[in-house]
């Protein structure tokens, strides 16, 4: 079974602390993504990255960066956290790009920034 | 926005009774597909449907697609308290990596 974990299911922060958000998937997946969920809004994409150290930004990637290094992990960066940012933040990969593959996904980190 | 959206945004039904949930998209698509979350978890694929098909079973759950309406519904038979979650729908954006997610729909099923 794909496995992707997450670092943290709780974190509190402080404004302006930089806050780092660690994915691992155990499937040699090609392709990962960072999502934050909020109420009413659904998921919206921050970054994905289809390849090591490539990436692009998703429709959400102010404030936010990511680093991968090693196919397996996928960080997010927040580099001067705000309340704002106070949110369900979900990673989830795949093996693919056809558009057919499933996306499995992790158990999610919730964020709260005071 | 290119986000999908759920409708309705929330249903409570009694255990055994039948839950429809629909699905607009905007864009062109290969695919859509329903994802299932529990209450503060990732979500979990359930069923994919391709663009040149209508219908799609899958145990207790059925999968329509109206390519010209642009939109999808999912049927959950005979519901169970297990049943009680959100379901997205997700489609993909021809040309890119992004699969676009709708708002949700929230499911309670009540014993």
């Amino acid at each position: 079974d794909v496995k992707v974990t997450q670092s943290s299911r709780y974190l509190v922060k402080r404004t302006g602390e930089k806050v780092f958000l660690e994915c691992v998937q155990d499937m040699d997946h090609e392709n990962m993504f960072w999502y934050r969920q909020d109420p009413g809004l659904g998921l919206r994409l921050i970054y994905f990255s289809y390849d090591v150290k490539m990436k692009e930004k998703g429709d959400i990637p102010e404030g936010y960066s990511v680093s991968r290094e090693k196919k397996e992990r996928f960080s997010l960066i927040l580099e001067s956290a705000s309340t704002n940012q106070t949110s369900m933040y979900l990673c989830a990969s795949r093996p693919g790009s056809t558009g057919i593959e499933t996306q499995y996904f992790g158990p999610g980190t919730r964020l709260l920034v005071l | 926005s290119q986000q999908g959206e759920e409708d309705p945004q929330a249903l409570s039904i009694q255990e055994g009774e039948n839950a429809t949930m629909n699905c607009s998209y905007k864009t062109s698509i290969n695919n859509l597909q329903w994802y299932r979350q529990n209450s503060g978890r990732g979500l979990v694929h359930l069923i994919l449907i391709r663009s040149n098909e209508r219908e799609k079973h899958s145990g207790r759950l059925r999968v329509t697609l109206d390519t010209s309406k642009k939109s999808s519904s999912l049927l959950i038979t005979a519901s169970r308290a297990a049943d009680t979650a959100s379901y997205f729908c997700a489609t993909d954006a021809p040309g890119t990596y992004k699969y676009i997610f709708g708002t949700g729909t929230r499911l309670k099923v009540l014993a």
